[in-house]
């Protein structure tokens, strides 16, 4: 079974550029999660999708960040504008549905704004 | 609202020694807890988790984790470590759907 795929792996931009990251699930799994996650610091959760509705956004910053996933399946997490503090390495994660099911994590795309 | 302390940030040990790594909890309401490793360069895969049931729960690769409600604790411990276990855990509380982690505690296993 293919795990969760995440690209870039890798970005480098600068300030107030927009930035773009793509998450494909484990096929099947109808919950998708992205988490922020900033050197030294535990993952923190950005938005959580079941299937294709928003199932929590509270801690996405609304004004720079948005995230879609349209047809239930990927994923996008855009910046625009980046700022400094955004450097972070950006995790998407899935799991079969809500509630105490195991998350699966993917690699995680690493976010340096300068 | 729930918050997670993991008490050491980084943990030494040699290899074939028993570690435990540490992570207290608060929170009004009941709550799951969950123990996640990191691999460098890896997304976090999960080691074990507590819904109900017994308090002392096993996981992968050895490791097991006991929950105590009184003293709001759910320390993870393994009797002999490899070096294959140097990762970053992550203790993590959940009181609904939403996951609050720690952050972190960096395992370094040496020869």
């Amino acid at each position: 079974e293919a795990g969760v795929a995440q690209s870039p792996r890798y970005k480098i931009i600068e300030k107030r550029q927009s930035v773009a990251f793509w998450c494909n699930p484990i096929s099947g799994h109808a919950t998708l999660y992205w988490y922020q996650q900033i050197l030294g610091q535990g993952p923190k959760l950005l938005i959580q999708f079941q299937n294709n509705g928003v199932v929590d956004d509270s801690q996405l910053p609304k004004d720079r960040f948005s995230a879609e996933r349209l047809k239930g399946v990927d994923s996008t997490l855009k910046i625009q504008p980046a700022k400094l503090e955004d450097s972070a390495v950006y995790l998407c994660a899935s799991s079969l549905d809500r509630g105490w099911g195991e998350q699966y994590f993917g690699p995680g795309t690493r976010l340096t704004v300068t | 609202a729930q918050s997670v302390t993991q008490l050491d940030s980084q943990v030494p040990v040699f290899e074939e020694a028993p570690v435990e790594l540490r992570c207290n909890y608060s929170s009004s309401v009941s709550v799951y807890l969950f123990w996640y490793v990191q691999y460098p360069n890896q997304g976090l895969q999960l080691l074990l988790k507590y819904l109900s049931g017994s308090t002392l729960v096993k996981g992968i690769n050895g490791f097991e984790a006991e929950f105590n409600k009184s003293q709001t604790s759910f320390h993870l411990r393994k009797p002999s470590v490899h070096i294959s276990d140097t990762a970053e855990y992550f203790c993590a509380v959940s009181a609904s759907e939403k996951l609050v982690f720690g952050k972190g505690t960096k395992l370094t296993v040496n020869p």
